[in-house]
C-alpha cells in the first residue's frame, strides 16, 4: 500500500528537549516536505526537499532542522523545542511528474510545556 | 493581501443539499488548482485538481477555474453526511513543487 509514515503520532515534551519526528514514504517519490497546521493559520510549509541531500526552506523554518540522507526518509528535528511550536505536523511526498499531488502522513499531534 | 483567501466557515447543510465551496486568490502565475479534504484526525487528501481555467467533474463533485477573476470553486451535489470534512483549495505555478494552501473550510452534512 502507497503510504507516507510519520513517528510518534503524538507527544508531548517539555520546552528546549530535542526531539525528532520521522517521515518515510514508500513511493519512491522525489518530493518530501513538512508542513505544521494550526487554527486560523492553516497548513503552512516549514522545510521542503527535492530529492536526496537537497532541501530549502519553506515559509515558517525558525526552531527547525531537516535532513534528507535517503530517498524515502526526511525526518524533521526541533533543536530546542518551543511552546510556539505546539501543533500538528504533516509529512507531505510528491512524485515529480505530479507536483500537485502531494500525499500527507496520518499527522503527529506535538504539545511542548 | 494574501496569496489564497478561503472562508474558514463553518458551513453547515442538510443531506441532499448542493454546496459551493469558494477560494480566491492573488497571484496570477498559479496554473494548477486542487482540492483536498481532510477528515478529522487525518492527513489531507486530493479530492481534484484543474489545469488553467475550466470545469472538470468527478461525480457528484465539480471544480471550476476563473483565472479571469482569480476564482476557483468546489461544487458538491447531494451532498451525504460522509463529505463532512474540511475542505482546503490548494495552488501551484506549475514550475515547482511548492503548493499554497487556503486555510480550509469546515462543512457539516447533517443527516
Amino acid at each position: 500500500e502507497a503510504q507516507v509514515t510519520q513517528n510518534p503520532r503524538y507527544l508531548i515534551t517539555v520546552t528546549g528537549k530535542k526531539l525528532t519526528v520521522t517521515c518515510s514514504q514508500n513511493m519512491n517519490h522525489e518530493y518530501m516536505s513538512w508542513y505544521r497546521q494550526d487554527p486560523g493559520l492553516g497548513l503552512r510549509q516549514i522545510y521542503y526537499s527535492m530529492n536526496v541531500e537537497v532541501t530549502d526552506k519553506g515559509d515558517v523554518p525558525e526552531g527547525y532542522k531537516v535532513s534528507r540522507k535517503e530517498k524515502r526518509n526526511f525526518p524533521l528535528i526541533l533543536e530546542s523545542p518551543s511552546p510556539n511550536q505546539t501543533s500538528l505536523y504533516f509529512c507531505a511526498s510528491s512524485s515529480d511528474r505530479a507536483a500537485y499531488e502531494q500525499y500527507f502522513g496520518p499527522g503527529t499531534r506535538l504539545t511542548v510545556t | 493581501q494574501k496569496e489564497v483567501e478561503q472562508d474558514p466557515g463553518p458551513l453547515s447543510v442538510p443531506e441532499g443539499a448542493i454546496v459551493s465551496l469558494n477560494c480566491t486568490y492573488s497571484n496570477s502565475a498559479f496554473q494548477y488548482f486542487m482540492w483536498y479534504r481532510q477528515y478529522s484526525r487525518k492527513g489531507p487528501e486530493l479530492l481534484m485538481y484543474t489545469y488553467s481555467s475550466g470545469n472538470k467533474e468527478d461525480g457528484r463533485f465539480t471544480a471550476q477555474v476563473d483565472k479571469s477573476s482569480k476564482y476557483i470553486s468546489l461544487f458538491i451535489r447531494d451532498s451525504q453526511p460522509s463529505d463532512s470534512a474540511t475542505y482546503l483549495c490548494a495552488m501551484n505555478q506549475g514550475s515547482n513543487y511548492k503548493l499554497t494552501f487556503g486555510k480550509g473550510t469546515l462543512l457539516t452534512v447533517n443527516p
